[in-house]
């Protein structure tokens, strides 16, 4: 049973550069969720997708984008980067339907650090 | 007022002993409770979810909710040295994302 995977593990960009990092959910998984966790604190809900269409977004600026592909991989992009976007950015999946039950699952993140 | 506060921590425990981790949250609707644990530069794993009050266990660990409280615990039993790790909360309200608190880091101590 495939688990969550993402890519690339770890990332160096300078500011004013944009990145793109890639999801690919648990095998039967439909939905995909962002989080951003800066060190030492909790991960932060940037947004969720499902059937291609953003379905919940969190504080983040418009700086933050994201997209869903008919397979259900994800990707997040992040414009105009700042030193503040230095993080551990973790995707999660989870399957549509199971109301209150619905668990989300995570990959083993994206460490990106902002030069 | 922070959606979800955790004991700040660090917490150490000697081996054998019951480490306990606290957990309140602020939306008296939410629906979901996730324990999630996070070994050192790793993703977060979660380990139990409980949705309905009172106690659920699941090997050396046990939740606990009570919602009239706005209280969720973890109680972790005969601690090993590889329960040694950061404990997140997770709370859903009535919508879909999880809101976490800061964790708290466990060392248990041989």
């Amino acid at each position: 049973d495939a688990g969550v995977t993402q890519s690339p593990t770890h990332l160096i960009k300078t500011r004013g550069q944009q990145v793109t990092l890639r999801c690919s959910p648990k095998s039967g998984h439909d939905t995909v969720s962002w989080y951003q966790q800066a060190l030492g604190q909790g991960p932060q809900f940037i947004f969720q997708y499902y059937e291609e269409e953003e379905r919940q977004r969190g504080n983040f600026p418009d700086r933050f984008s994201g997209h869903q592909f008919p397979n259900y991989s994800s990707e997040l992009n992040v414009n105009a980067l700042l030193l503040g976007d230095s993080a551990l950015y973790l995707c999660a999946s989870s399957l549509i339907g199971g109301g209150a039950k619905e668990t989300q699952y995570f990959g083993p993140g994206t460490r990106l650090l902002v030069l | 007022q922070k959606e979800v506060e955790q004991n700040s921590g660090p917490l150490s425990v000697p081996e054998g002993a019951i480490a306990s981790l606290n957990c309140t949250y602020s939306d008296r609707g939410s629906q979901s409770f996730f324990w999630y644990r996070q070994y050192s530069g790793k993703s977060p794993e979660l380990i139990m979810s409980i949705y309905s009050n009172g106690d659920k266990e699941d090997g050396r660990f046990t939740a606990q909710l009570n919602k009239a409280s706005q209280y969720v615990s973890l109680l972790i039993r005969d601690s090993q040295p590889s329960d040694s790790a950061t404990y997140l909360c997770a709370v859903r309200q009535n919508d879909y994302k999880l809101s976490f608190g800061a964790g708290t880091t466990v060392t248990v101590r041989a």
